[in-house]
C-alpha cells in the first residue's frame, strides 16, 4: 500500500478482554516495529520483524503482549487479559531494511476500562 | 534510563527565525540517529537523519549536526515557517544489535506568524 495502515484507529474494551490490533505494512518493506507511545512521551520499542522473523521483543512488557507476521507482510498484536495500564497510543512503523528510516502509521488508540 | 532525551519539552520561534531542536543521548553504541515531524492525530513522519561518520546533513531548510564526543545532536530549521509547527521527537539506533530505534520524549516546536 501507499503508506502504514492500523486498524482499528480507536479502541475501547473492557479489563480482562484480549485484544488484536493489525499493522498493514508499506508493501515492499521488510522490517515492521511496532511501538507503545504513552500520553507525552515518545514512542517506546515493543518489537520488530524482518519478513516474519522475530528477533527482537525484548520490549513487550509481559507475557500478555505477542505479535505475529505469518507471512512477512500484515502484522498483528494481540493483547490478553487488558489492564488499564495497556491504554496507550500502540504505533506500526515499516522500514526497507532494518535501520534505515521507519514510516509510522496513524497509531491504534487503546483505552481499557 | 532514558537514553534518548529532549530536553525541552517546548520551544517557540518567530516565523523566518532559526529554530534549533536539541537531542542527548547515552549510549556510545547509538551510530544511526534520525528526526521525526508529529502533527496532531497523525503518525510520526521521517524528516532527517544522520549517520556516525557524518557530522552534518542538510536537506532544504533542514540541517541536523551530530557532534558524537557531547554525545549530542541538533536540527536547525531555517527559516521556520508556521507550518513546522509539530512535536520533534530525536530517535537512535545502533547498526549492530537489536535495530529498535529509541526515541526521545519529543519537543513541541510553536512557529509564530
Amino acid at each position: 500500500g501507499a503508506g502504514v495502515s492500523q486498524s482499528p484507529r480507536y479502541k475501547v474494551t473492557k479489563r480482562g478482554q484480549d485484544v488484536t490490533l493489525r499493522c498493514d505494512p508499506i508493501s515492499s518493506h521488510a522490517t515492521l516495529y511496532w511501538y507503545q507511545q504513552a500520553l507525552g512521551q515518545g514512542p517506546e520499542f515493543l518489537t520488530y520483524f524482518n519478513y516474519e522473523a522475530q528477533p527482537d521483543k525484548s520490549g513487550l512488557p509481559s507475557d500478555r503482549f505477542s505479535a505475529e507476521r505469518p507471512e512477512g507482510s500484515i502484522s498483528t498484536l494481540t493483547i490478553q487479559r487488558t489492564e488499564q495500564r495497556d491504554s496507550a497510543m500502540y504505533r506500526c512503523a515499516s522500514s526497507m531494511t532494518v535501520n534505515t528510516e521507519a514510516f509510522f502509521g496513524q497509531g491504534t488508540r487503546l483505552t481499557v476500562v | 534510563d532514558q537514553q534518548v532525551k529532549q530536553n525541552s519539552p517546548s520551544l517557540s520561534v518567530q516565523e523566518g527565525r532559526i529554530s534549533i531542536l536539541n537531542c542527548d543521548y547515552t549510549n556510545s553504541m547509538f551510530d544511526y540517529f534520525l528526526w521525526y515531524k508529529k502533527y496532531p492525530a497523525e503518525g510520526p513522519t521521517f524528516l532527517i537523519s544522520i549517520s556516525s561518520i557524518k557530522d552534518k546533513n542538510e536537506d532544504g531548510r533542514f540541517t541536523v549536526f551530530l557532534n558524537k564526543s557531547a554525545k549530542h545532536l541538533s536540527l536547525h530549521i531555517v527559516p521556520s515557517q508556521p507550518g513546522d509547527s509539530a512535536v520533534y521527537f530525536c530517535a537512535a539506533s545502533t547498526a549492530s544489535g537489536t535495530y529498535k530505534y529509541i526515541f526521545g520524549t519529543g519537543t513541541r516546536l510553536k512557529v509564530l506568524a
